[in-house]
């Protein structure tokens, strides 16, 4: 029962460096996206995709790029990376049955820019 | 836009204590409400739902229902254990796809249940 797996779950970036974060996830689902968590902020939704070749942005979207080539995998690139992106990344996932689908979330991954 | 205010805590209880954690929303259209949690070194995971008016979610003892008139979505449950000390989040979608085309969240109550 895999779900969703993020991988790395720990990364150190020195500011400028690039780095993507992989997504993937074994249930078929349509719809994925990602979140980033800081602390007294709950969880922003960064970009989503709702099917292969499909994307669009959520809350915020700027210094970060994503694209869906597989229904699998929905990988997060960052392009410079900035202090500001010193965040928890979490990966969700759902059918996209209507407004009262279930969302599986990733363990995450703790990235930290020095 | 869509908003959602919860108590933030850190809530200490005893151990078999009733819990509340309140959840209320602003929308724009007619959302589903949720309560996810999220155990220490872990994801979120669903709680409970509620996707239409007066609709009680529950799971694990804990209950939420969904009250139009009040824009809220409480959370309770009547004996807390140990074993539920985790942060909890109130979210809600007004979307289609649910979840993961865009839940707003709540900024999270950290819940510690103390022995």
């Amino acid at each position: 029962n895999a779900g969703v797996t993020q991988t790395p779950k720990f990364q150190v970036l020195k500011t400028g460096q690039s780095m993507t974060l992989q997504c993937a996830q074994d249930m078929n689902h349509e719809y994925m996206s990602w979140y980033r968590q800081d602390p007294g902020m709950g969880l922003r939704l960064i970009h989503y995709s709702v099917g292969a070749g499909i994307t669009d942005q959520g809350e915020v979207p700027n210094g970060y790029n994503v694209s869906r080539s597989t229904t699998e995998d929905f990988p997060l690139r960052l392009l410079s990376a900035a202090p500001s992106q010193t965040s928890v990344y979490f990966c969700a996932s759902s059918n996209g049955q209507g407004k009262g689908t279930e969302a599986f979330f990733g363990q995450g991954t703790r990235l930290t820019v020095v | 836009g869509n908003s959602v205010t919860q108590m933030e805590g850190p809530v200490t209880l005893s151990e078999e204590a009733f819990l509340t954690i309140n959840c209320t929303y602003t929308a724009t259209g007619y959302p589903s409400l949720f309560w996810y949690v999220q155990y220490p070194g872990e994801g979120l995971q669903l709680l409970l739902k509620a996707t239409k008016a007066d609709d009680k979610g529950s799971n694990k003892g804990f209950e939420a229902t969904y009250r139009k008139e009040t824009t809220s979505f409480h959370l309770e449950k009547g004996s807390v254990q140990v074993s539920d000390s985790a942060v909890y989040f109130c979210a809600l979608t007004t979307r289609s796809g649910g979840g993961a085309d865009g839940l707003t969240f709540g900024k999270g109550t950290h819940l510690i249940i103390q022995p």
